[in-house]
C-alpha cells in the first residue's frame, strides 16, 4: 500500500519566516509533486521532481523552492512566507506510468 | 488559462439518485483522464480513469464517459450514497509525444458533491 506522509497537518507561521514542508514516500517512486489547493482554483502544481536532485517548475513556482536530495523525500521551501501563501499544500508521488498518490496535506496559515 | 474546467462548483443529489459531474478540456494533447475524490482534511484519492482510445470505463457504481470530439468527460455515480459526499477533481495527462510528461497532471477546479440521505 502506497504511503505518502507530510511532516505537519497544520502549521501557523508569521510573515517573513522561512517555512519547510517535508514529504516522504515509501514506494520508490521516481516522480514527486507539490501542489497547493485553494477554493475555486483546484490543485495547482508548484514544482515537481522526476529524479534525485532534479526539479522542474510547475504552474505557480514564484515564492517557492524545492529540494530533493534523496529519492523518497521532497521538500517545499517558502523562503519568506507571505499571507497569500496561506493554503492547503499537497504532496504526491508516482511512477512515470502510474497515477499519483497524495499525502494528507498541510494546512498552512501565514499571519 | 484553465485547460481543464469543471464549471459546476457544487452539486446536490438525493441518496439513491444519479450524480453526474462534468469536466471540459481544451488541450488536444491530453489523452488520459482521471477522477480524484477528496474528503476534507485528507489528500485526494484516485477514483477512476479513462484512456482516449475508449469512450467509457466502468468500475462498480462509477462510470466515466469521454467525448473526444467535444473535449468533454463526465463521471456518473449510480446510485449515489451519502459517503460519496466529497470534492471531485477531474485531471488530464498529455501524451508523451516523444518525451515524457513525468506524469504531470492538470487538474480542474473541483466540484463539491453533497448527497442527502
Amino acid at each position: 500500500d502506497v504511503k505518502v506522509t507530510q511532516s505537519s497537518r497544520y502549521l501557523v507561521k508569521r510573515t517573513g519566516e522561512k517555512v519547510f514542508l517535508e514529504c516522504v514516500q515509501d514506494m520508490d517512486h521516481e516522480n514527486m509533486f507539490w501542489y497547493r489547493q485553494d477554493p475555486g482554483l483546484g490543485l495547482r502544481l508548484i514544482y515537481f521532481s522526476y529524479d534525485v536532485k532534479m526539479k522542474e517548475k510547475g504552474d505557480i513556482p514564484e515564492g517557492y523552492s524545492v529540494s530533493r536530495e534523496k529519492k523518497e523525500r521532497f521538500s517545499l521551501i517558502l523562503e519568506s512566507a507571505s499571507t497569500n501563501q496561506t493554503s492547503m499544500y499537497l504532496c504526491a508521488s508516482s511512477s512515470p506510468t502510474d497515477t499519483q498518490y497524495f499525502g494528507p496535506g498541510t494546512r498552512l496559515t501565514v499571519l | 488559462d484553465q485547460q481543464v474546467k469543471q464549471n459546476s462548483p457544487s452539486l446536490s443529489v438525493q441518496e439513491g439518485r444519479i450524480s453526474i459531474l462534468n469536466c471540459d478540456y481544451t488541450n488536444s494533447m491530453f489523452d488520459y483522464f482521471l477522477w480524484y475524490k477528496k474528503y476534507p482534511a485528507e489528500g485526494p484519492t484516485f477514483l477512476i480513469s479513462i484512456s482516449s482510445i475508449k469512450d467509457k470505463n466502468e468500475d462498480g457504481r462509477f462510470t466515466v464517459f469521454l467525448n473526444k470530439s467535444a473535449k468533454h468527460l463526465s463521471l456518473h455515480i449510480v446510485p449515489s450514497q451519502p459517503g460519496d459526499s466529497a470534492v471531485y477533481f477531474c485531471a488530464a495527462l498529455p501524451s508523451n509525444a516523444g518525451g515524457t510528461s513525468y506524469g504531470k497532471l492538470t487538474f480542474g477546479q473541483g466540484t463539491i458533491l453533497t448527497v442527502h440521505p
